[in-house]
């Protein structure tokens, strides 16, 4: 049963260019959350997908990032015009459904440098 | 907003010595969870605690929920090189999105 699965792994963009990071999660789950962190902070929190739906977006820029959970493939969280303080490790996470209060399951993470 | 506070941020100790860990929490939680992450890694779910005064063991590590349900700790005893790494707590509040707001860590080092 594969984990979450995040790529690309690393990914260097020049700034103003634009970053799309996949996330497919674990089968079976139908939950995915996306978090940011910065070299040796925690873990801020930015989107809470369901399949073709947000349910919580309140820790995203209001600018230049978007993220979407479609019907079909993978969730994809989107930074465009990147600038250098997008550098960051972004991970992504499922669960396996709403009101679910278990864990959590990460994926291995997506490292974004913007030169 | 909803915030999660961990102290100490960072903590040093000899192999073999005993520590605890705090987290507070701004709001009352419907569940706490422990998370670890080692250097380089990605976090791994260690626990949860869903009852007030919840108590539960992993083997040297021993975590606690608080009364009101706004504070827990994480224990460790006798510890260990493998132990090094940051742990993080994240907490969901009562009647929110669901959301897991996560502290800023605890990063241990152990010198052997």
């Amino acid at each position: 049963n594969a984990g979450v699965m995040q790529n690309p792994r690393h990914l260097v963009r020049r700034r103003g260019q634009e970053a799309r990071l996949r996330c497919s999660p674990m089968k079976g789950h139908s939950h995915v959350y996306w978090y940011r962190q910065l070299p040796e902070e925690g873990l801020k929190f930015m989107v809470y997908l369901q399949k073709e739906n947000i349910i919580d977006e309140s820790g995203m820029p209001k600018e230049r990032f978007s993220a979407e959970f479609p019907k079909e493939g993978p969730s994809i969280l989107r930074i465009q015009q990147v600038v250098r303080g997008d550098s960051a490790a972004y991970f992504c996470a499922s669960s396996r459904r709403q009101g679910d209060t278990g864990e959590l399951f990460f994926g291995e993470g997506s490292r974004l440098t913007v030169l | 907003g909803q915030q999660v506070m961990q102290i100490p941020q960072y903590q040093h100790v000899q192999e073999g010595e005993d520590f605890t860990t705090y987290c507070n929490s701004s709001t009352t939680l419907s569940n706490i969870q422990w998370y670890k992450q080692r250097p380089g890694g990605h976090p791994v779910f260690l626990i949860q605690l869903v009852k007030s005064g919840e108590v539960k063991k992993q083997k040297r590590l021993t975590f606690q929920f608080g009364e009101a349900k706004k504070n827990s700790s994480l224990h460790i005893t006798a510890t260990q090189t493998t132990d090094v790494g940051t742990y993080f707590c994240a907490g969901m509040s009562q009647g929110g999105s669901e959301k897991l707001v996560f502290g800023k860590g605890m990063k241990l080092t152990v010198n052997p």
